[in-house]
């Protein structure tokens, strides 16, 4: 087992474009959190899907923010026309149904000039 | 609502201990315990439930009162590899244990010097 996997590492992007950004979770966890962390934050609560599912979104994210887990494997979240409050570290997290702790994966690094 | 962290930074040599603080204005039904290095992704240390009980990893142990709505960390006989971000992360006492949705305080930055 490799741990949560998020890809890329980093992206710079430049103002008003599309980016995408993929976490691969534990396999046998059913559970996938989407946090968002800001230099001396906490991280903040995105969206947590269940299978499948998407469960809940936080009101923190706009329409702009659309994220997925087809067939409740890996999952992507996409932002559209980045602004630059937009830049952040995006953490991806698993869990198993009824496990008290997350696995985090150790993020996405999103630069917007 | 955000839970608040006491203290924001604090610096220890090596063998010192160290207590870290997470308060909330909101029942809380769980208290969990992360430590994040510079660069990597959160580890998970330990979850307090409400009920008012303490837990221990290694020589890291944690409190959670919850009338007071407050918990601690301690770190006894702290090791260079102590060091680290320190961040509580809180469930709502309505949640029902659902423990997805955690909400973070801002982090206590931890150094441990020989």
């Amino acid at each position: 087992d490799t741990g949560v996997s998020q890809d890329p590492r980093h992206k710079i992007t430049k103002r008003g474009q599309n980016v995408t950004f993929r976490c691969d979770p534990i396999s046998e966890h059913n559970r996938l959190y989407w946090y968002r962390q800001t230099l001396g934050q906490g991280p903040e609560f995105l969206t947590y899907f269940q299978n499948e599912a998407q469960l809940e979104k936080s009101r923190l994210l706009s329409d702009r923010f659309s994220a997925e887990r087809p067939k409740g494997s890996f999952s992507t979240l996409e932002i559209q026309r980045t602004e630059q409050g937009d830049s952040a570290m995006y953490l991806c997290a698993s869990s198993e149904q009824g496990a008290f702790d997350y696995t985090f994966g150790s993020g996405t690094r999103l630069t917007v000039v | 609502q955000q839970p608040v962290q006491s203290p924001q930074a604090v610096i220890l040599r090596e063998g010192e201990d160290a207590v870290i603080n997470c308060s909330s204005s909101k029942a809380l039904y769980s208290v969990h315990w992360y430590r994040q290095k510079h660069g990597e992704a959160p580890v998970f240390l330990m979850i307090l439930l409400k009920g008012g009980e303490q837990k221990g990893h290694d020589k890291i142990s944690a409190s959670f009162n919850e009338k007071k709505q407050q918990s601690s960390l301690y770190l006894t006989a702290s090791q260079l590899s102590y060091s680290g971000t320190y961040f509580c992360g809180t469930e709502k006492g309505d949640s029902g244990g659902s423990n997805y949705k955690l909400t973070f305080g801002k982090g206590t930055l931890l150094t441990v010097n020989p």
